[in-house]
């Protein structure tokens, strides 16, 4: 079955920086990919996704690049601000024809701190 | 409703306790979803149901662990004479047949088996 590697563990950069998450999959018959996000006591919140026919994807200061050769996608964000601070998850999915679906498996998060 | 509530929000047991936890998806959300989050760990897939189909059992850690769907709406995820390594939060997710939309989580209910 599909796993999901996700680096770093954790991340600390200074407001105004870049943070960039990486992950990688296993099954090449993976065909979406989303990000979440999860604040303190919340459960995860869809950020950005992306699906394998097409290689970037942008949203304000986020953005998802995936390269379906290395089986890898990742997570940008630029301009860092405080509230960005949280723990974010990749995930991986087969999406089947006329949009039929299986579960999404997830990395192991990714806890990002913003300092001011 | 707006958005996927369960319930209880914290639920505390003791060990071999039977409890019930509840999900009530997005309305119109056919695709229903548990997941197991343990303390600083990853998202661990539980069951997953569709519509009227055969759910998706796959990810049940033993046989302590059920959950059914009832008219297709809400779900009761039941977690038969709790272990302490049961402890952990559930969180329960729906979304749109295709998908498209991603998933919906709920805040989940964090379980404590002392």
């Amino acid at each position: 079955g599909e796993n999901v590697e996700q680096h770093p563990s954790t991340l600390s950069v200074q407001e105004g920086d870049s943070a960039v998450i990486k992950c990688t999959y296993s099954d090449s018959a993976s065909n979406y990919f989303p990000w979440y996000k999860q604040e303190l006591g919340k459960g995860p919140q869809l950020i950005i996704d992306i699906r394998s026919n097409v290689g970037e994807k942008k949203d304000q200061r986020i953005a998802v690049t995936l390269n379906k050769t290395a089986k890898h996608f990742s997570l940008h964000i630029t301009e860092t601000q405080p509230e960005d601070s949280a723990v974010y998850f990749c995930a991986a999915r087969i999406e089947g024809y006329g949009g039929s679906q299986g579960n999404l498996i997830f990395g192991k998060g990714t806890k990002l701190s913003v300092k001011p | 409703g707006a958005g996927v509530s369960q319930s209880p929000s914290n639920k505390v047991t003791e060990k071999g306790k039977d409890v019930e936890l509840r999900c009530d998806p997005i309305s119109g959300h056919t695709a229903l979803y548990w997941y197991r989050q343990s303390l600083g760990q990853g998202l661990e897939f539980l069951i997953y149901f569709q519509g009227n189909s055969a759910p998706d059992k796959s990810g049940l850690p033993s046989d302590r662990f059920s959950a059914e769907r009832t008219g297709g709406s809400v779900s009761t995820l039941t977690i038969q004479r709790t272990q302490q390594e049961d402890s952990a939060v559930y969180l329960c997710a729906s979304s749109q047949r295709t998908g498209r939309y991603g998933y919906t989580f709920g805040s989940g209910t964090r379980l404590t088996v002392v």
